[in-house]
């Protein structure tokens, strides 16, 4: 199983609104990390767990919260998000974060967030 | 400032075709250099991952070089498939020892259209 399940699909929240975006891998991985990616851009990276400890907070907004309730799982909790905040919210997961010679990030499909 | 810059920034191509997508950089200290392959609204697939002492690596019809001497890549696609339309993103690895935090700087992309 080399696939990176990402939930839900397609997201429209409010800006009051409260909502999480899941991610599960099932490869044993014990890097996880969340990017961001607008149309046309490519992915900018927010978080990267490591051994489910947050090892990188790329200077995101506090309005993003990430969790790592275990191995396999990754969450991104949203609250008071902006119309800015809308994009492709892409999670991906490699064997260990920043091992010599470079570990290849499996991605997950995404999910595609819209903030009115 | 780490850069990563691709070039065509589009291209459209027959399909059978072969084609090359060129990559440069200015990220110190390198670590590797990543080719990844990205569907409009998927999340990207790796194609290769080279080190510093690799100059080429295959992947079926995609084959990736690497001249660290004078920070360039390139993808080279061979007999081309509609199925290779894509962006296709060069994403470069900083570290500043084996142990360091790792540090990715993605390039813009190159959207690949192959047309019948």
């Amino acid at each position: 199983d080399t696939e990176v399940t990402q939930t839900p699909k397609h997201l429209v929240m409010g800006m009051t609104n409260k909502k999480s975006l899941k991610c599960e891998q099932h490869m044993g991985h014990r890097a996880m990390y969340w990017y961001k990616q607008k149309a046309k851009k490519p992915p900018e990276l927010m978080f990267v767990y490591s051994y489910e400890k947050l090892s990188i907070n790329e200077s995101v907004p506090s309005r993003f919260s990430p969790e790592c309730p275990n191995s396999s799982l990754l969450n991104l909790h949203l609250h008071a998000l902006q119309p800015e905040d809308s994009a492709l919210y892409l999670c991906a997961s490699s064997q260990e974060w920043g091992a010599h010679g470079g570990e290849t990030q499996y991605f997950g499909p995404g999910t595609r967030l819209l903030v009115l | 400032k780490n850069q990563v810059e691709q070039s065509p920034q589009s291209l459209i191509i027959l399909e059978g075709k072969n084609c090359t997508l060129q990559c440069n950089y200015t990220v110190s200290p390198f670590s590797n250099l990543r080719w990844y392959k990205q569907d409009t609204g998927r999340g990207p697939v790796s194609l290769t991952i080279m080190t510093f002492s690799e100059n080429t690596k295959s992947n079926g019809r995609y084959t990736a070089t690497l001249d660290a001497d004078t920070k360039q890549s390139s993808l080279h696609i061979t007999a081309s498939q509609l199925s290779d339309s894509a962006s296709y993103i060069c994403v470069v690895s900083a570290r500043q020892s084996n142990f360091g935090n790792e540090k990715l700087t993605f390039g813009t992309g190159t959207r690949l259209t192959i047309i019948p």
